[in-house]
C-alpha cells in the first residue's frame, strides 16, 4: 500500500499563474483534508471533504479550490498564486466514521511550494 | 472554539535524558486528542492519541502521555530520548462531534533537539 500519495513534491510558481495540487490515497478512507504548513503556525486546514462528493472550507481557504474527483483522489487548486501561499502543502485521509475525529489521519510527504 | 496551545516552541535535551513535551487545550468537553511527529522534510506520523479512560496513554517508539483533566493538557513523556528522536512534535484535538469530517485542530509544534 502507497497510502497517502502527493505530486509534485516541488513547485516553483511566479505570482499569478495557476497549479493543482494532486493527492490520491489507497485505504478506502471516507475523509480527505488538505493542510499548509508555515512556521510556527502548525498546520491549518485549508479545505476538507467528509466524504465523497461533499467539501467545506476550514480555516484558511481564501485563494483555493477543492475538487474530490472520487473516493480516492482530492487536488488543491491556486488559481492565481501570491507569495502567501508559499508553503508546505500537506494532504491527509481519514475513516473518519459518521464524521467524528477519532480516527487517525493519515499524511502524505507535503509539497514544497514557492511563490515568486 | 477549539484551540490547541504548545507553549515550548524549542526544547533541547540530552541524549539519555528524559523528555515532556506540554499541550494545551481548549474545548467544551473531553475532546479527542492526538501526538504527531513530524522528521526533517516528512510527512507526519501518529505517535498516540487519547479519547477517554485511562490517563496514561501508551504511544509508538517508547512514548506517553498523560491526560489531565484539571489542567486540560495531554503532556507527552518520554524516559530516555534517543537522537533519533529530534523532531517536530504537533499535539491536535478532534471535536466529538457528528459531522465535522473529523476535523482537527493543530497546535503551533515543538521542535526537539537532542545534544549527543
Amino acid at each position: 500500500n502507497a497510502g497517502v500519495t502527493q505530486t509534485p513534491k516541488f513547485q516553483v510558481l511566479k505570482t499569478g499563474q495557476s497549479m493543482t495540487l494532486q493527492c490520491a490515497q489507497d485505504m478506502n478512507h471516507n475523509s480527505m483534508y488538505w493542510y499548509r504548513q508555515d512556521p510556527g503556525m502548525g498546520l491549518r486546514l485549508i479545505y476538507y471533504s467528509a466524504s465523497e462528493g461533499t467539501t467545506d472550507k476550514g480555516e484558511v481557504p481564501n485563494g483555493y479550490n477543492v475538487s474530490r474527483l472520487n473516493k480516492r483522489e482530492f487536488s488543491l487548486r491556486l488559481e492565481s498564486a501570491a507569495p502567501s501561499q508559499t508553503s508546505v502543502y500537506f494532504c491527509a485521509s481519514s475513516e473518519a466514521d459518521r464524521g467524528l475525529a477519532h480516527n487517525e489521519q493519515f499524511f502524505g510527504p507535503g509539497t514544497r511550494l514557492t511563490v515568486l | 472554539a477549539q484551540s490547541v496551545t504548545q507553549p515550548d516552541i524549542h526544547i533541547t535535551v540530552s541524549e539519555g535524558a528524559s523528555l515532556e513535551l506540554r499541550c494545551n487545550y481548549s474545548y467544551g468537553a473531553t475532546p479527542y486528542l492526538f501526538w504527531y511527529v513530524q522528521s526533517p522534510g516528512q510527512g507526519l506520523q501518529l505517535l498516540l492519541k487519547y479519547f477517554s479512560g485511562d490517563t496514561l496513554v501508551q504511544g509508538i517508539k517508547g512514548f506517553e502521555a498523560e491526560f489531565k483533566r484539571s489542567q486540560s493538557s495531554l503532556n507527552l513523556r518520554k524516559p530516555s530520548v534517543h537522537w533519533s528522536d529530534a523532531a517536530e512534535y504537533f499535539c491536535a484535538v478532534g471535536a466529538r462531534i457528528y459531522n465535522q469530517g473529523g476535523k482537527l485542530i493543530f497546535g503551533q509544534g515543538t521542535e526537539l533537539s537532542v545534544k549527543p
